[in-house]
């Protein structure tokens, strides 16, 4: 089944303590992104990648970090999460970047609280 | 940036009506997508249309884009309760960046 995977997929941390976020697709996409979905600011994009290696930030990078390593995987990294970090945040991908985005598929999300 | 800015934020319809959302966009567009999220779910694609396209139809969903207002709306007629599900457009431009908005939660109430 086409997918795109996050785990974990609810996570309660403490301010400070280095964590992971993985994600995983088996499309063999070659676009992948991060967002975070905050009420009343609706998602708002983190980092994308175009292709193994290729990463750039999006709207909000600030507090974290990705790597693309290979195609399948984008794991985000938080090296210090801090309370406003606290969120609900989405994996994405699709087929190819380029001509205005294109379709996404969406993981079914991570819901991370930092206390 | 925030693009694509959805119009209701909320609507309540009943069950069989036809629901209408809207979305405004700032700058050009190459593409304009729907999607549709359950409640603390992921987002699913519903529909794509394309800068040079002015109507789209899949279902009971109708698209359509106006490039000289710089808006789009989508129209599902019909509406049933499990239609209940926040609606986002996303803007796609050149930047291979998909731009979302806020999103309209609509409730059809059986």
């Amino acid at each position: 089944e086409a997918q795109v995977t996050q785990n974990p997929r609810y996570l309660i941390t403490v301010t400070g303590k280095k964590l992971t976020v993985t994600c995983s697709q088996n499309m063999n996409h070659e676009y992948m992104s991060w967002y975070r979905q905050d009420p009343g600011l609706g998602l708002r994009q983190i980092y994308y990648s175009m292709n193994v290696e290729v990463t750039d930030k999006g709207d909000v990078p600030e507090g974290y970090k990705v790597s693309r390593k290979e195609k399948r995987n984008f794991p985000l990294i938080l090296e210090s999460p801090s309370p406003n970090q606290t969120s609900l945040y989405f994996c994405a991908s699709s087929f190819r970047p380029g001509r205005g985005a294109d379709t996404q598929y969406f993981g079914p999300g991570t819901r991370l609280t930092v206390l | 940036s925030q693009q694509g800015e959805e119009d209701p934020q909320a609507l309540s319809i009943q069950e069989g009506e036809n629901a209408t959302m809207n979305c405004s966009y700032k700058t050009s567009i190459n593409n304009l997508q729907w999607y549709r999220q359950n409640s603390g779910r992921g987002l699913v694609h519903l529909i794509l249309i394309r800068s040079n396209e002015r109507e789209k139809h899949s279902g009971r969903l109708r698209v359509t884009l106006d490039t000289s207002k710089k808006s789009s709306s989508l129209l599902i007629t019909a509406s049933r309760a499990a239609d209940t599900a926040s609606y986002f457009c996303a803007k796609g431009a050149g930047s291979y960046q998909l731009t979302f908005g806020k999103g309209t939660k609509l409730s059809v109430i059986p």
